[in-house]
């Protein structure tokens, strides 16, 4: 069965500086989401992102997050300069279309800031 | 925005007998709702889904029942066995948002 792939599976960070999480959606999928998770807590929706730009966006997606599909395959979140309380799971997940389609999620990476 | 809530937060069964969680929803756009197991670590996998037309939806041992007037769902897992132990979430995905709210968990324990 196809999966989301992303990479790294976990990121160490010092405060201030950029990361960039890496996924890999579903081959046939269009639609792309990130999720995070802070330890403990609930899944959150961060960004959703369709033909080539955000679709829909939550207020934790402020801007020192992007997202970008570079090429045909990869779907990358960035946080331009990282806080402590950035620190949680970061979930990729893909869907076949808009409208209530199953989504799919990546194993996450985990990402810790010091 | 949607808001989900989830209860109970914890749940503790002896293997063999029925779990049930609940959720409910605030917006009556919201039209399809996923359940997701999530494993220590693990990535939240999609175990059933239905959408708002539909009232119940069974898949082996597990259901779900959806009542749209009241805006509530529920995962129903019977005859539980231990490796059903995990956080369950359930979630809304509201149309013109494009997106899935989550509810807070459940974390179930089957105990041997």
């Amino acid at each position: 069965e196809p999966e989301v792939t992303q990479t790294p599976s976990h990121q160490v960070t010092q405060m201030g500086q950029e990361v960039i999480l890496r996924c890999v959606p579903i081959s046939n999928h269009l639609y792309f989401y990130w999720y995070r998770q802070i330890l403990g807590q609930k899944v959150e929706f961060l960004v959703s992102f369709y033909n080539n730009e955000i679709s829909e966006k939550s207020e934790i997606f402020d801007d020192q997050f992007s997202v970008e599909r570079p090429d045909g395959s990869n779907f990358t979140l960035k946080i331009r300069s990282t806080k402590l309380e950035d620190s949680a799971m970061y979930f990729c997940a893909s869907s076949e279309n808009r409208g209530g389609q199953p989504q799919h999620f990546g194993d996450g990476t985990r990402l810790s800031i010091l | 925005g949607e808001n989900v809530e989830q209860h109970p937060s914890t749940l503790s069964v002896q293997e063999g007998d029925s779990a049930v969680i609940k959720c409910t929803y605030s917006d009556s756009a919201s039209n399809y709702f996923p359940w997701y197991k999530q494993e220590l670590g693990k990535r939240p996998q999609l175990i059933i889904d239905i959408r708002s037309n539909v009232g119940e939806k069974k898949d082996q041992r597990i259901a779900v029942t959806l009542n749209k007037t009241a805006k509530h769902f529920s995962l129903h897992i019977t005859e539980t066995q231990p490796e059903d132990s995990a956080v369950y979430f359930c979630a809304a995905f509201q149309t013109g948002a494009n997106n899935l709210f989550f509810g807070t968990g459940t974390r179930l324990t089957v105990i041997p």
